[in-house]
C-alpha cells in the first residue's frame, strides 16, 4: 500500500523568505502522480503544484517549486518570496496511474505554515 | 465559473442519529468524490463515482455510510446511525473525469467541506 510522510507538522517563515516542506512517500509503482494542495484556514484545497513521476523536470509554479527525487521518493516543496496569503495547511498527495481505474488521492497529514509579517 | 458547493457547512448531532451531506459539483465534471478528514489527519477517500456509477468505494464503511449520485450530477452521503468517530469535516471534490488513460489525470477541485461534530 502507498503511504505518504510529511514530517513538519509545523513550520514557520518570515515575509518575503523561502521555505521548504518535506514530503517522502512509499510505492512500488513506477508511473504515479504527486501533488501538493494547500488548505487555508477557511478548508477549501486547492491544488498548488502537481509532478508526474515519468518526468525527470521538476514543476513550478510561479513563486512555487518542486524538488522531486523518484530514488529517494522524496518530494519537496520550495516556496520563494513567501507572502501572508502562503498561510496554510499544506498536504503532500499520491496518485497511482490512471491505468489502475482510480483517481485516489493519498494524502500525508500535513505541514501548517505561518508567514509572519 | 461556480465552484464546489456543499451543505450544510456544519452539523452538530447526537451518536446513533442519522445525518446527510449534499455536495454539486462544478458544471460539466464527470467524476465526484467523498473525503473524510478526521483532526490532525489528511483526508481519506471514501467513495469515488465516474457519472452515477461507483468507481471506488473500499474505504466506506458500509455498515453505516452510503452514497449516491442519481442522475450524474449532485450526489449525498448519509450516516446511519452515527458514531463519535465519525467526527470529522467531509469534503466533496469533482474533476473533468477524461477518459484518458495511462499517463492522465484530471485536477480535483474541492469544496469548502461539512464539518460533522458527533455528542
Amino acid at each position: 500500500a502507498q503511504t505518504v510522510t510529511q514530517s513538519q507538522p509545523e513550520m514557520s517563515v518570515q515575509e518575503a523568505e523561502t521555505v521548504t516542506l518535506s514530503c517522502t512517500y512509499d510505492t512500488s509503482e513506477s508511473n504515479y502522480y504527486l501533488f501538493w494542495y494547500k488548505q487555508p484556514p477557511s478548508r477549501q484545497m486547492i491544488l498548488v503544484i502537481r509532478q508526474e513521476a515519468y518526468k525527470q523536470q521538476n514543476a513550478t509554479e510561479n513563486r512555487f517549486s518542486v524538488n522531486f527525487q523518484k530514488a529517494a521518493k522524496s518530494f519537496s516543496l520550495k516556496i520563494s518570496d513567501s507572502q501572508l496569503g502562503d498561510t496554510a495547511m499544506y498536504f503532500c498527495a499520491f496518485m497511482k496511474d490512471r491505468s489502475y481505474n482510480t483517481d485516489k488521492l493519498i494524502f500525508g497529514t500535513g505541514t501548517r505554515l505561518q508567514v509572519f509579517p | 465559473e461556480a465552484g464546489v458547493a456543499q451543505s450544510p457547512r456544519y452539523k452538530i448531532i447526537e451518536k446513533r442519529q442519522s445525518v446527510a451531506f449534499w455536495c454539486n459539483p462544478i458544471s460539466g465534471h464527470a467524476t465526484l468524490y467523498w473525503y473524510q478528514q478526521i483532526l490532525g489527519q489528511g483526508p481519506k477517500l471514501l467513495i469515488q463515482f465516474q457519472n452515477n456509477g461507483v468507481v471506488d468505494d473500499s474505504q466506506l464503511p458500509k455498515d453505516r455510510f452510503s452514497a449516491e449520485r442519481l442522475k450524474g450530477v449532485d450526489s449525498t452521503l448519509k450516516i446511519q446511525p452515527a458514531k463519535l468517530e465519525d467526527s470529522a469535516v467531509y469534503l466533496c471534490a469533482s474533476s473533468l473525469g477524461l477518459a484518458g488513460g495511462p499517463r492522465t489525470t484530471d485536477t480535483q477541485y474541492f469544496g469548502p467541506g461539512t464539518r460533522l461534530t458527533v455528542l
